[in-house]
């Protein structure tokens, strides 16, 4: 069966704090995402990757960092934790199709509160 | 900027009938539209793709449209059960990496 595996279901951090989200793939997929997701507001692509070490912004970059050293993880970094940063993250991943996108593998989730 | 709407309000329908989600675009066309389920604190899972040149696409219980005039979207899932109940988002597929997801409409099935 094939996996996203987000590190934590919830985290409560407290302002200023660096806050590392990891995300595990075990299929062997170019693509990686981080989305954040808040009510009323759907999913926002914070930052994506469609190779180890390539990352681009997404839609909300500010506050947050990704690293990709290898091709099954994808770290999301939020260098000073801060309350707006209170969200659902979620990760996702899918093949590459540069000409038509593939449906996305998503994580289970992790809830962040920053306190 | 493209903009997607999904209708904020829950739908409620009886087991058996069949459900009917709608999602709205505006601006240009993508050139593929995707359906995902999400039950509460779980990811979204995929459910369909549907490509610009595809007006129908159906799979088991579930069906989707396209319509590229009226820019729309229809999601229906016929003899809908109680285990249905759940959030269904709507994403658009703008080409290369960029896909728009929709806030979702929650959906109840009652026994």
């Amino acid at each position: 069966d094939v996996k996203v595996t987000q590190s934590s279901r919830y985290l409560v951090k407290r302002t200023g704090e660096k806050v590392f989200l990891e995300c595990v793939q075990d299929m062997d997929h170019e693509n990686m995402f981080w989305y954040r997701q808040d009510p009323g507001l759907g999913l926002r692509l914070i930052y994506f990757s469609y190779d180890v070490k390539m990352k681009e912004k997404g839609d909300i970059p500010e506050g947050y960092s990704v690293s990709r050293e290898k091709k099954e993880r994808f770290s999301l970094i939020l260098e000073s934790a801060s309350t707006n940063q209170t969200s659902m993250y979620l990760c996702a991943s899918s093949w590459d199709n540069r000409d038509m996108n593939t449906e996305a593998f998503f994580g289970q989730g992790t809830r962040l509160t920053v306190v | 900027s493209q903009k997607i709407e999904q209708n904020s309000e829950a739908l409620n329908i009886q087991e058996g009938k069949t459900a009917t989600l709608t999602c709205n675009y505006t601006n240009y066309s993508p050139a593929y539209l995707q359906w995902y389920r999400q039950d509460p604190g779980r990811g979204p899972v995929f459910l369909l793709l549907i490509r610009e040149n595809e007006k129908e696409k159906r799979k088991e219980r579930l069906k989707v449209t396209f319509d590229t005039t009226l820019k729309q979207s229809l999601f229906h899932i016929t003899a809908s059960q109680p285990a249905d109940s759940a959030t269904y988002l709507c994403a658009l597929g703008m080409g290369g990496f960029k896909t728009i997801f929709g806030a979702g409409t929650r959906l109840f099935v009652k026994a």
